[in-house]
């Protein structure tokens, strides 16, 4: 079975530009999850979904930060205009909703704003 | 809410011995769930047990292992006969049980786990 699948796995960008970063959850999980991580601030949640509908979005660093999900199979994140202390990896995670299933994360979007 | 604490932030242990990692977590609910992740070099985020709150015995997968005791909020990670693969960060994993809507993952700060021949 396909895993969590994230877009890109790697990017470069140059400050002020925007960034797009893609998730496709696993088929069937009507959850999903957009962590950060960085050494300073270690995993933090941005934002999660369920049934697509946002659910938390207090994790969102600020108005340069916007997720979406317009359907069962897709999520974006997006920043606008980027910085370089958005510098991260960014997992997108998915589940079952209830508590009781385990949350399956992609391999990661390893994020570099120069 | 809910807080989870990871204590050692770096843990060393020689090929084949045994290494506990220790986690604790705050939380008024009564229904929820713990994990620990296994997060390599490669960064992908691998669970690596899973232990449901209701349940008394302890969770195993094959060399994995935990120690649960709810009373004290505990949740130790027993690696035994530890390999080169095992050399990894490790988080520990809060989750609500079934609240109605999505609940999310809490984790704590993860301890570094070195694994020496």
């Amino acid at each position: 079975d396909a895993g969590v699948i994230q877009s890109p796995r790697h990017e470069v960008t140059e400050m002020g530009q925007e960034v797009t970063l893609r998730c496709k959850p696993i088929s069937g999980h009507n959850s999903l999850f957009w962590y950060r991580q960085t050494m300073m601030r270690g995993l933090e949640l941005l934002i999660y979904f369920n049934n697509n509908v946002p659910i938390d979005d207090s994790g969102m660093p600020e108005d340069r930060f916007s997720a979406k999900m317009p359907n069962a199979s897709f999520s974006t994140l997006k920043i606008q205009p980027s910085e370089p202390r958005d510098s991260a990896v960014y997992f997108c995670a998915s589940s079952l909703r209830q508590g009781q299933n385990t949350i399956y994360f992609g391999e990661g979007s390893w994020l570099t704003v120069v | 809410a809910q807080t989870v604490t990871q204590s050692q932030p770096e843990m060393s242990v020689q090929e084949a011995e045994t290494v506990t990692l220790s986690c604790t977590y705050d939380t008024s609910e009564s229904d929820y769930y713990l994990f620990w992740y296994k997060q390599p070099p490669s960064r992908q985020m691998i669970l690596v047990i899973r232990q449901e709150a209701y349940k008394q015995q302890n969770a195993t997968e094959n060399r994995f292992s935990v120690n649960f005791q709810k009373a004290a909020k505990s949740f130790s990670l027993k690696i035994s006969d530890s390999q080169l693969g095992d050399a990894a960060m490790y988080f520990c994993a809060y989750r609500r049980g079934d609240t109605g809507t999505a609940s999310k993952l809490t984790f704590g700060t993860g301890t570094r786990l070195q694994v020496t021949l």
